[in-house]
């Protein structure tokens, strides 16, 4: 109950193109949907954050779209560029005895952007 | 650069070894969370300490051990290592007790573990 499952694994775009990447979870309690950033060699970077009481959230060119009944979320990409390729995990996160977080990840999906 | 800096960057050792990851979190941070990532498990929570105390357990095997000093760096401890062992370890830090929903976790470049 604890699983984020991420959707597709690797994904190849064209420049100037729209990246969807999805995720969905099980766990009712998670309360707050991050997505990470990762490039090679380098450590994942928070990258856009929801809340579950929120349908939409827009940072420039990256937009979270939030399906509370559905249980998923997906992360929107648009006008995709070469510098976007990286690899993209989308986390799911819950207090756990109101002392702590608990930040679960999805698997991570590789994305391309072809020039 | 997230000002999260992780030592060694490569690490190759033999089963049965031990070593040791060390992280130094961002100035001002007082929590230091370690992860694992490996290709088949992906990211793992392993264990999140809060200025020298243990704040939450993830996934850790027992053979593994960590802890965070004074001066508020940790060290990762893997002892009798196995093969598959061989991954990632990431550190993170934060600035509070990451209770809080949107308190920023900031990731260093990770330490590439290789068990031969």
């Amino acid at each position: 109950q604890q699983q984020v499952k991420q959707s597709p694994q690797s994904l190849i775009v064209q420049k100037g193109g729209i990246s969807i990447i999805n995720c969905a979870y099980e766990n009712t309690a998670f309360d707050y949907f991050p997505w990470y950033q990762q490039f090679p060699g380098k450590g994942p970077a928070l990258l856009i954050a929801i809340r579950p009481d929120v349908s939409e959230k827009k940072e420039g060119r990256f937009t979270i779209s939030f399906n509370k009944s559905a249980k998923q979320f997906s992360l929107h990409i648009m006008d995709s560029q070469p510098g976007d390729s990286a690899t993209y995990f989308c986390a799911a996160s819950l207090t756990r005895s109101g002392s702590a977080r608990q930040l679960t990840f999805g698997s991570g999906t590789q994305l391309t952007v072809l020039p | 650069d997230s000002g999260v800096t992780q030592t060694p960057k490569h690490l190759i050792t033999a089963t049965g070894q031990r070593v040791t990851l060390r992280c130094s979190p961002r100035s001002g941070d007082l929590s230091v969370y370690w992860y694992q990532q490996s290709l088949d498990q992906g990211l793992q929570f392993l264990i999140q300490y809060y200025n020298g105390e243990e704040r939450a357990k993830g996934n850790i095997l027992e053979r593994f051990s960590a802890q965070q000093f004074p001066d508020l760096h940790s060290e990762l401890n893997l002892s009798s290592l196995e093969l598959g062992d061989s991954a990632l370890y990431f550190c993170a830090s934060s600035p509070g007790t990451g209770v809080r929903a949107n308190e920023k976790l900031f990731f260093g470049s990770g330490t590439q573990l290789s068990v031969l």
